[in-house]
């Protein structure tokens, strides 16, 4: 299986900051890599697909970068509901496999 | 736009068989387009994809779960189920149905949820 390996684990920032979360997978997976969202209690949400797609109605200050085996996702201008988990999900390969998650908290 | 929303027991003994349904709004569960995903969540082992059904062309498990998972599609309910075999406190977790498309199956744009089920006697 396809090992996805995101850094940091944990990462402190506070409002107004620009984020960088990577993922780096075990083998290359094309552009086949969505970025979601989860907050405490709730499903995650889609924000990213095709390393780089922003998904409709997501803000503008998210974006994804990358190919193959390395992977960004950006927040230009942290905001408060941004206080979240993120995760990254290839879908290039069987079986589908997520990396650990990023908790980011407030600082 | 597809709704789906998760149900079943939250409670199962071990050795037993796990059993859930999600149910489809919104959109048809028989499209030849939709791929119907499970995918299991616990603190342990973080989100894990456990296999896909789409109505024409059946289904695909993840080799970790492939000797005791069965879904299936009921077409007069509208609802696509999950049936995990023999298990144990290691299953424990939420479960989440999610819709994938054609061309991109394990790209999950709706998600149920979630249904929590612990695995103790």
């Amino acid at each position: 299986a396809v090992r996805m390996t995101q850094s940091p684990s944990t990462f402190s920032a506070s409002t107004g900051d620009r984020v960088s979360i990577t993922c780096r997978a075990s083998q290359g997976v094309s552009s086949y890599l969505a970025w979601y969202q989860q907050k405490p209690g709730k499903a995650p949400k889609r924000l990213i697909y095709a390393a780089s797609t922003l998904e409709g109605g997501v803000p503008s200050r998210f974006s994804g970068s990358g190919s193959g085996t390395d992977f960004t996702l950006t927040i230009s201008c942290l905001q408060s509901e941004d206080f979240a988990s993120y995760y990254c999900q290839q879908y290039g390969n069987y079986p589908y496999t997520f990396g650990q998650g990023t908790r980011l908290e407030m600082k | 736009q597809v709704q789906l929303q998760e149900s079943g027991p939250g409670l199962v003994k071990p050795s037993e068989t796990l059993s859930l349904t999600c149910t489809v709004s919104g959109g048809s569960i028989t499209s030849y387009n939709y791929y119907w995903n499970w995918i299991r969540q616990s603190p342990e082992k973080g989100l894990e994809w456990i296999g896909y059904i789409n109505y024409s062309d059946g289904t695909y498990f993840n080799p970790s779960f492939k000797s005791r998972v069965t879904i299936s599609v009921d077409t007069s309910s509208h609802q696509c189920s999950l049936r995990l075999r023999s298990v144990t406190s290691a299953d424990t977790g939420i479960y989440y149905c999610a819709k994938g498309a054609r061309g991109t199956p394990g790209n999950f744009d709706v998600w149920g949820q979630g249904t929590m089920v612990t695995v103790s006697s």
